[in-house]
Order: C-alpha cells, then structure tokens, then sequence
C-alpha cells in the first residue's frame, strides 16, 4: 500500500461548482497536512497548512483532516477557471519542515 | 520577503554530460534547503535535503549529488546524465518547523 493515495482525475467542474479533493494515508504517525497547488510548468503553491485533526478555512479554500479515517480534504467553494491545476497533498511525520511525503496530484479543470 | 530562484529554467543535455543546477534563497537565514525531482505520473521525490552548509542528506541512491557550499546556497550535479534523469527539478526551502516552499523549476531533457 502506498503511503499517500491521491485520485489522478482529471476533474472538470463548471464554474462556480464546489469541489473536493482527497487523499488517504497509510501512516498513522502523519501530523501535518498540506495542500500544494501547481500550475502548469510552474512549481507548487502552498495553499494551506494544518496541523492534527481540524478544519481551517482560508477565503475559498477549506482543508480538513480526519486523523481517525487517514483522510484529509480540501473544499473549494464558488470555483473560478483560475483554479484549473494540479492540486497536491502533502504530509510529514515529523516537524513540519522535515521531508514531506506527497500524493501524485489531481488534476482540475474549471470550464467558464 | 523571502524568495526562491533556480536555473537556469530550462535545459537540454545529452547523455553522459554533467549537470549543475543551482537554487538560491534569499531573506532567510539558515533554511532546510531540497530538492526535488517530479517526473510525469510519478509525483515528487525528494532527492536531497541539507539542513546546514556542508549537511547533505540523501534520500534515493542515484548518480546525482548535492551540495551547499553557503547558507542560501543548494546545487544538484551529476557527472554523467542519464536518459532516466530527464524531469522537472524542484528546490524548496523551509525554515526549522515550518511549510515548505517551492522554487520555479528547472525542466531537464535528456536526449
């Protein structure tokens, strides 16, 4: 089983839609979370960052981890097309900071 | 604010050439420094990471090395490129307890 499963999509969502994105771990020692977004040829943006079990919501944009069930989101309300890249999560065991282990990424499309 | 830069941006290299690439930080003292590689539908591997000058961690046994020769400082060399080292190559950095965060990239071919 790998340590981090994440859902390639490709994803497409009308402007406007709420979208979820998802990953599942293996490692119960994961206490922080992140999620990266990446556009194309460019490197990866992080978006938000969590420590533990929780929400946060920043603007548009609300990550959750559920430690219990090894699964972590983020919810993107009211979509724009400027969200349409690649969404990545992030996770680490140790102090944010040490080396991160990422999930593949999931690619969204927002039509206008 | 702090800032990240790499190059060069893009590269094209033949087999069995040599690599620098090189990434540096500015408006940070004393980072964790990395790199990255992310090939396509693979995700990103961390390959190195160095939290001090001359401190160099690695992850993956490959033909690449890195090193720091200053603070803000993090090159990744190979002797001789192989056509499996072709990716898009990405240096982060974070302070100790901190996100990571990414440079722009460098794209390496090679052919």
């Amino acid at each position: 089983q790998k340590e981090v499963e994440q859902d390639p999509g490709p994803l497409s969502v009308p402007e406007g839609a709420i979208v979820s994105l998802n990953c599942t771990y293996s490692n119960s020692a994961f206490q922080y979370f992140m999620w990266y977004r990446q556009y194309s040829r460019k490197g990866p943006e992080l978006l938000m960052y969590t420590y533990s079990s929780g929400n946060k919501e920043d603007g548009r944009f609300t990550a959750q981890v559920d430690k219990s069930s090894k699964y972590i989101s983020l919810f993107i309300r009211d979509s724009q097309p400027s969200d349409s890249a690649t969404y990545l999560c992030a996770m680490s065991a140790g102090q944010a900071g040490t080396a991160l282990i990422f999930g593949k990424g999931t690619t969204l499309s927002v039509s206008s | 604010s702090q800032t990240i830069h790499q190059w060069p941006a893009t590269l094209v290299q033949p087999v069995g050439s040599p690599l620098s690439l090189e990434c540096t930080v500015e408006g940070t003292s004393n980072p964790n420094l990395y790199w990255y590689r992310q090939a396509a539908g693979r995700g990103l591997q961390l390959l190195f990471y160095s939290v001090g000058i001359g401190q160099i961690s690695s992850e993956v046994p490959q033909n690449l090395s890195a090193s720091r020769p200053q603070d803000r400082q993090f090159i990744l060399s190979s002797k001789k490129l192989l056509l499996s080292d072709s990716g898009f190559y990405l240096c982060a950095w974070s302070v100790v307890g901190g996100e990571q965060y990414f440079g722009p990239g460098t794209r390496l071919t090679v052919t």
